[in-house]
């Protein structure tokens, strides 16, 4: 059974204190690991996908990378505005459909 | 480009009446349809998908249903509902089996 457990589950960072979130997996044959950033009440917002070891994705204050393993989600630098739940999950296909396995997120509170 | 509507918002319910929540994809055309279900510090779990209309896919043993019409309409249905049905419902959709998925706003279900 695929598994994902994400670390922290909550984070407190001031304004500019950089830190990562990590996101360790088990999948037979993952077929992509995917970020999400979650505001209360909202639906999902995709940031990022990474398909094979080795590959890093940015996005302004935000860095994914990925191993065999785990996945992190890098924080540079961040503002108030990043405060969020994030959330990984991965990819497997089973026949034809693919479904993603969510862990249960790290929420993310960037104070001034 | 793609959007996708869910509604509605919120849902106040008694217990033992039906549900029907709705979702629809623009911009799309043979979609991935997923009905996913987050409890309170939690996952998301994932409860239907279809491949294609008329064809789905059941997850998880529960009081719900789902049916596509259409081909970018998907319904979350229930005859009669249990307080263990209160959450917070998404809906998503992808293209490809290798891609990321993207969600609606979700759908706040209290039953009472």
């Amino acid at each position: 059974e695929d598994q994902v457990t994400q670390s922290p589950e909550a984070l407190r960072l001031q304004e500019g204190e950089s830190s990562s979130l990590n996101c360790s997996y088990t999948v037979s044959g993952l077929r992509g690991l995917f970020w999400y950033r979650q505001d209360p009440g909202k639906g999902p917002e995709f940031l990022f996908t990474l398909y094979s070891a080795g590959e890093e994705k940015e996005k302004e204050r935000l860095k994914a990378t990925l191993t065999k393993k785990e996945s992190f989600l890098h924080i540079t630098a961040p503002k108030p505005e990043d405060s969020a739940t994030y959330l990984c999950a991965v990819q497997a296909v089973t026949g034809t459909a693919s479904k993603l396995t969510f862990g249960t997120g790290t929420r993310l509170q960037v104070t001034l | 480009s793609q959007t996708i509507h869910q509604w509605p918002a919120t849902l106040v319910q008694p217990v033992g009446s039906p549900l029907s929540l709705e979702c629809t994809v623009e911009g799309t055309s043979n979609p991935n349809l997923y009905w996913y279900r987050q409890a309170a510090g939690r996952g998301l779990q994932l409860l239907f998908y279809s491949v294609g209309i008329g064809q789905i896919s059941s997850e998880v043993p529960q009081n719900l249903s789902a049916s596509r019409p259409q081909d970018r309409q998907f319904i979350l249905s229930s005859k009669k509902l249990l307080l263990s049905d209160s959450g917070f419902y998404l809906c998503a959709w992808k293209y490809l089996m290798n891609t990321e998925a993207f969600f609606g706003q979700g759908t706040r279900l209290t039953v009472v």
